[in-house]
């Protein structure tokens, strides 16, 4: 069966470090890849999406990128992180072909300080 | 593009009875899916029901059924027989492609 791992789970940072935040999937090849942000209380932001190594969609100018190195992981990242940075990041799969439920991982709280 | 509107921002269920968390989309995609998700306070966001655009029958899985309304575009969530761990954020998607637009979500709180 297909798993999701994200990590870390929670995650500290102060206003101008940089980020990395990783996430891979195991027991499928090729799958759409999803970056989610989550303010406090409100729905998923679509950060960046990919539909293999390589290829990154940008859904939301900022200051945050993507990359897809390998065929099952998937990395945000920032050069200098601000304070808007602060939420809950989520990664997701979904099958490459139809229309196909996404699957989450766990999520990482980031709080910039 | 796509839109979902969840006009719910909070709902109150007796345990044991049934509610009805609403739903209603915008879009011009002739394909399409609809989704439901559950997000716990732990956070992560657990996948529920799904319902494609030209399935003519309602999906069920369990206690979990999906009202769909494709004139009125509408996707309502059906919770049958509520339990404690129901309380939960759930959020309605809908989907063309590969792109998933989430609505703002509707907090339910089962009453013991």
């Amino acid at each position: 069966s297909q798993t999701i791992h994200q990590w870390p789970a929670t995650l500290v940072q102060p206003v101008g470090s940089p980020l990395s935040l990783e996430c891979t999937v195991e027991g499928t090849s090729n799958p759409n890849l999803y970056w989610y942000r989550q303010a406090a209380g409100r729905g998923l932001q679509l950060l960046f999406y990919s539909v293999g190594i390589g290829q990154i969609s940008s859904e939301v100018p900022q200051n945050l990128s993507a990359s897809r190195p390998q065929d099952r992981q998937f990395i945000l990242s920032s050069k200098k992180l601000l304070l808007s940075d602060s939420g809950f990041y989520l990664c997701a799969w979904s099958e490459g072909q139809g229309v196909e439920p996404q699957h989450f991982g766990d999520g990482t709280r980031l709080s910039i300080l | 593009a796509q839109k979902i509107t969840q006009t719910q921002p909070g709902m109150f269920v007796q345990e044991k009875e049934a509610v009805t968390l609403d739903c209603t989309y915008d879009t011009s995609d002739q394909s399409y899916g609809l989704f439901w998700y559950k997000q716990p306070s732990s956070g992560e966001m657990i996948f529920l029901i799904y319902q494609g655009s030209y399935d003519e029958q309602n999906a069920t899985e369990g206690r979990y059924s999906l009202n769909f309304q494709k004139a009125r575009k509408s996707a309502n969530l059906v919770i049958s027989a509520s339990q404690l761990g129901d309380s939960a954020m759930y959020f309605c998607a809908i989907s063309a492609g590969n792109m998933l637009t989430f609505g703002g979500g509707t907090r339910l709180m089962v009453k013991p």
